[in-house]
């Protein structure tokens, strides 16, 4: 089975942008979740979709959203970027009934 | 925010020594698991075990768990060079798939 992908791999943008990260699951995985990785902050929970509703949202502003799609493919977009945003923003798929979860290789972005 | 800390920070051993590693959370649990990261790549799971579970092994992993002190172990058997890596732990809580990670130990295996 594929692992999870996730696009862009880099991406550079300026403050005040807006970007989109996609993550495409394991096959047969329902549930994605999304992390943001910083070094100040370490590995923090932003939120989790199942059958495209958000299931649960971690501490962050409203400018961080997200949705899933039918197919369970999700994306993730930030708005008005802030320097602090720089980050690995890692996706994670599992399967229903499992706690497990297999990650991407996450999406390195530069605000700069 | 984190659930708990990690010890050490940092570890350096020689290969085919064992290492240890050390995790405080906060709250009930209903698992914890240890993820693994090489050098900011996306992160492998390594094992699970649940909240009624003291001990798991899995190959050279063996993992420990204490609710009543609210602290797990994770050991590394005869460590080797490609083991180096940063070794997370993570709780989860009911029934949603959000981990709270600890900060890390960044084990280093000299060969």
């Amino acid at each position: 089975k594929a692992g999870v992908t996730q696009t862009p791999r880099y991406l550079i943008k300026t403050r005040g942008q807006q970007v989109t990260l996609s993550c495409s699951p394991i096959s047969g995985h329902r549930s994605v979740s999304w992390y943001q990785q910083t070094p100040g902050q370490g590995l923090q929970f932003l939120f989790e979709y199942f059958s495209e509703t958000q299931r649960n949202k971690g501490n962050f502003p409203g400018r961080f959203s997200g949705r899933q799609f039918s197919n369970s493919r999700s994306e993730m977009n930030v708005s008005t970027l802030e320097l602090g945003d720089s980050a690995l923003y890692l996706c994670a798929s599992s399967l229903d009934n499992y706690y497990e979860q297999y990650f991407g290789p996450g999406t390195r972005l530069t605000v700069t | 925010s984190q659930q708990g800390e990690e010890d050490p920070q940092a570890l350096s051993i020689q290969e085919g020594e064992n290492a240890t590693m050390n995790c405080s959370y906060k709250t009930s649990i209903n698992n914890l698991q240890w993820y693994r990261q090489n050098s900011g790549r996306g992160l492998v799971h390594l094992i699970l075990i649940r909240s009624n579970e003291r001990e798991k092994h899995s190959g050279r992993l063996r993992v420990t768990l204490d609710t009543s002190k609210k602290s797990s172990s994770l050991l590394i058997t005869a460590s080797r060079a490609a083991d180096t890596a940063s070794y997370f732990c993570a709780t989860g809580s009911g029934s949603a798939r959000q981990l709270t990670f600890g900060s890390g130990t960044q084990l280093t295996v000299l060969p």
